[in-house]
This record gives structure tokens, C-alpha cells and sequence, in this order.
């Protein structure tokens, strides 16, 4: 049973960088089938994508944090990162990792979400 | 960018009545890449429907999904108590990928 799990510092300091990793169990970040994902959600708030990788490595971002945002792959440690540099209070909410899906037997970043992580809030303050 | 508005913001009903959420965007789907979440409180979303009207894995035939272009329909035939949530839809056309704001289903 496909399990995601993100990890990192609940509180993170103005102008810093907000650094998260997913670990991935009952499955791997090497799929040909999957992308993975970021998407987070403020406090009261919706949904943003942020991002989305392969295990390839080629990732696309959402354009409005493209300056700030990296996400990456370790496939040894079946993991997945996020970091967002620079982060300010409007980067508080919480973030969610999840694997991304095409509906088809081949992967795509043109993905709904099929399974979550419970999420971690990250509260920017100082 | 495609923006999502789903109406109404909050829906008040009955367990056994049915349900009608509606979520339209503001550029035509030329496929059918709509899928939609329920999301209830400190939880993470689960996926209900995808492709507009595929049911995910385990999701009871009571919800089901309807539309095209740029109208886009959720129903739940029949509300058990554990269906009052919030639901937000999601298009995966083009990038960004993009949410609605989401429509609360309250116990009337």
C-alpha cells in the first residue's frame, strides 16, 4: 500500500529557506508510471499545485514561485524534495506531497493526484 | 492561467438528499482533464474522481462526475452522513495545474 510522508521544520524564519522532503513507502519514486508532486494549502485556505517531478529529474513549477522553487529526486532513498527560498509569512500553510497520475499506463505531468501525504504545516515567523 | 470557480461556496442539505456541485472554468477543456477531491477537517484530500467522470479506486457509485468544455459537474446521489466535506476540483490540461476555491457541503 502506497504510503507518502513529509518531513521538515515546522517553523521557518523570514527570508530563509523552507526545505521539505517526502519519503515514499509501498511504491518508488522510480516509476515509469508516476509523477510526484507538491501542493500546499494556507491555513482557511485552498489548494496550489507547486510543483510537479519526474524521476528523471525534469520538473515543472508553478510559475509564480519558479524564482524561488527547487524540487528534486533521490531515487536510493525512494524520496522527494521541495525547497522554496526566500519564504515570507504568505509561504505559511500547509504542504502536502503526493504522486501524480495521468489515468494512463505512461507518466505525464498533465496529473491528478491519487494519494497524499498527511501534510506538515510550515509556519514562517520570526 | 485556468481559473476554477465552483459554486456554491456553501451547500446545506440532508442525509438521502442529492447533491449538486458545480465547478467552471474560464477556458475550455479540449480534453476531458478534470478530476475532483474531498477534503475533510485535518485531513489531507482524497481523490474522488478523475478523467470528469472516472471514480477513483473504492469510491462509492453515488458520486459521480459529469461536464465538458467549461462546465463541470459533481453529484452524490444519496449524502451519508460521512460525505459532509469540502470539495474543490482540479484541471490537469495545462500548466499551472489549478484548484477551485472549493464548496463546503454542511449538514443542514
Amino acid at each position: 500500500q502506497l504510503q507518502l510522508q513529509e518531513s521538515g521544520p515546522g517553523l521557518v524564519k523570514p527570508s530563509e529557506t523552507l526545505s521539505l522532503t517526502c519519503t515514499v513507502s509501498g511504491g518508488s519514486v522510480s516509476s515509469t508510471s508516476h509523477y510526484w508532486g507538491w501542493i500546499r494549502q494556507p491555513p482557511g485556505k485552498g489548494l496550489e499545485w507547486i510543483g510537479s517531478i519526474f524521476h528523471s529529474g525534469s520538473a515543472y513549477y508553478t510559475a509564480s514561485l519558479k524564482r524561488r522553487l527547487s524540487i528534486s529526486v533521490d531515487t536510493p532513498e525512494n524520496q522527494f524534495s521541495l525547497r522554496l527560498s526566500s519564504v515570507t509569512a504568505a509561504d505559511t500553510a500547509v504542504y502536502y506531497c503526493a504522486r501524480a497520475s495521468s489515468g494512463f499506463h505512461w507518466a505525464s505531468p498533465d496529473a491528478f493526484f491519487d494519494t497524499w501525504g498527511h501534510g506538515t504545516l510550515v509556519s514562517v515567523t520570526s | 492561467e485556468t481559473v476554477l470557480t465552483q459554486s456554491p461556496g456553501i451547500l446545506s442539505l440532508s442525509p438521502g438528499e442529492r447533491a449538486t456541485l458545480s465547478c467552471r472554468a474560464s477556458q475550455s477543456f479540449s480534453n476531458s482533464y478534470l478530476a475532483w477531491y474531498q477534503q475533510k477537517p485535518g485531513q489531507a484530500p482524497t481523490l474522488l474522481i478523475y478523467a470528469t467522470s472516472t471514480r477513483a479506486t473504492g469510491i462509492p457509485d453515488r458520486f459521480s462526475g459529469s461536464g465538458s468544455e467549461t462546465d463541470f459537474t459533481l453529484s452524490i446521489s444519496r449524502l451519508e452522513p460521512e460525505d459532509f466535506a469540502v470539495y474543490y476540483c482540479q484541471q490537469y490540461v495545462r500548466l499551472p495545474y489549478t484548484f477551485g476555491q472549493g464548496t463546503k457541503l454542511e449538514l443542514k
